[in-house]
């Protein structure tokens, strides 16, 4: 089991607006990542530092954090955002960098 | 545009040592860090661990202990071996660059394609 507990399966309506969560009692000293993965590629960076987005990514994805949990949201999902999302930070040392579980969003 | 490209033997038999090389252009090692990650067939991301420009090391615990990443300046790549290895390493290896080590910079922006490494005899 993961260091970073997302739920593994969540469905959105199309342009609709869904908040993927990541769990971990890391979150609560460093922020979160989030990645992006289609079938068949390699993964994409969505959201850095908690809450940035780089260059290209759309400002539909936005990322939040609150005490233990790391929060993606996806404000008007498209249905090209269907994929598995990642959180990722530090494991519970301090010293690693761990992976949630994913969890695959359904874009209904 | 920097880009990776993973290198290595498709098929590795039990007991053996995978070994991947990982070429960067675009870009030079000499700068950020780099990282090895991990996916088993239909299932997450492992985090394996990385080398920086300077040549230090961070490894996943749970591998450290079978790990080598090591860094080829002159060649512009960074590689992994990975030791006495088992089915339940079989997983799509990919080489990634991080931005670095702190609260903004732990991130991979550039990530390789990939490349599937199956251990059987």
């Amino acid at each position: 089991s993961s260091e970073l507990t997302q739920d593994p399966s969540v469905s959105v309506a199309l342009g609709q607006t869904v908040r993927i969560t990541c769990r971990g009692d890391s979150l609560r000293l460093y922020y979160a990542t989030w990645y992006q993965q289609k079938p068949g590629q390699a993964p994409l960076l969505v959201i850095y530092g908690e809450r940035n987005r780089p260059s290209g990514i759309p400002d539909r994805f936005s990322g939040s954090s609150s005490g233990d949990t790391a929060s993606l949201t996806i404000t008007g999902a498209q249905a090209e955002d269907e994929a598995d999302y990642y959180c990722n930070s530090r494991d519970s040392s301090g010293n690693h960098l761990v992976f949630g579980g994913g969890t695959r969003l359904t874009v209904l | 545009q920097v880009q990776l490209q993973e290198s290595g033997p498709g098929l590795v038999k039990p007991s053996e040592t995978l070994s991947l090389t990982c070429t960067v252009s675009g870009g030079s090692v000499n700068s950020y860090y780099w990282s090895w990650i991990r996916q088993p067939p239909g299932k997450g991301l492992q985090w394996i661990g990385y080398i920086d420009y300077s040549g230090q090391t961070n490894y996943n615990p749970s591998l450290k202990s079978r790990v080598t990443i090591s860094l080829d300046t002159s060649k512009n790549q960074f590689s992994l071996k990975l030791s006495s290895v088992t089915a339940a390493d079989t997983a799509v290896y990919y080489c990634a660059r991080q931005r670095g080590w702190g609260n903004y910079e732990e991130y991979f922006d550039y990530w390789g394609r990939g490349t599937l490494v199956t251990v059987s005899s």
